[in-house]
């Protein structure tokens, strides 16, 4: 099975500053990579999939890039809403795996 | 508007059984793939069960492989989760989501989630 881990387990980022997340898979995924954010009590939302393509509606301050097995999210501009925790998703091979999410803070 | 509600969960003794349903509206329900993923309280993500769109093709995580049943009724737009001989660790809430995708497929939309809980 795929293992994606994901880091720094907790960013800590002052308002309008930069976030840079990482995810390495265990084994090369090509770019089916998803990154969701999910903030407490609600569902996970979707941000970019195909390691690079923004979702619907999604601002322009989420960037994804990446391929084979390192990833990387940047929300370039950060606000309070972006409070949240982050996860990647890998949907290139059985079983699809989740890492284990960042946790991005406002300071 | 795409919408995917849950329901069915609540709390049952270790080695019960619970249904959990996911009624879907807003789309062609019988074009994707449906998937149930869990979140154990303060954990994260884990992709548990899917059906393809058809109802045909079904997969199961191994954490509940021969305890858990996915089926999907494409005429009444609802997805379903036959959770079967529970234990204490599947405690967590339970979201279906929509699969986008060829082969295997990431996720667009979500439901709020239906809390189980395993205990005695």
């Amino acid at each position: 099975d795929i293992i994606l881990t994901q880091s720094p387990a907790t960013l800590s980022v002052s308002p309008g500053g930069r976030a840079t997340l990482s995810c390495r898979a265990s084994q090369t995924i090509s770019t089916n990579l998803a990154w969701y954010r999910q903030k407490p009590g609600q569902a996970p939302r979707l941000l970019i999939y195909g390691a690079s393509t923004r979702a619907t509606g999604v601002s322009a301050t989420f960037s994804g890039s990446g391929s084979g097995t390192e990833f990387t999210l940047t929300i370039s501009s950060l606000q309070s809403e972006d409070s949240a925790i982050y996860y990647c998703h890998q949907y290139n091979n059985w079983p699809p795996a989740f890492g284990q999410g960042t946790n991005v803070e406002i300071k | 508007q795409v919408q995917l509600v849950e329901s069915g969960g609540g709390v049952v003794q270790p080695g019960r059984s619970l249904r959990l349903s996911c009624a879907a509206s807003g789309f062609s329900f019988n074009q994707y793939a449906m998937y149930w993923v869990r979140q154990a309280p303060g954990k994260g993500l884990e992709m548990v069960a899917v059906a393809w769109s058809d109802g045909r093709k079904k997969f199961y995580a191994d954490s509940v492989k021969g305890r858990f049943i996915t089926s999907r009724d494409n005429a009444k737009n609802t997805l379903y989760l036959e959770m079967n001989n529970l234990r204490v660790e599947d405690t967590a809430v339970y979201h279906c989501a929509r699969g986008i995708g060829i082969i295997l497929h990431y996720f667009d939309f979500w439901g709020h989630g239906s809390l189980v809980t395993v205990s005695s």
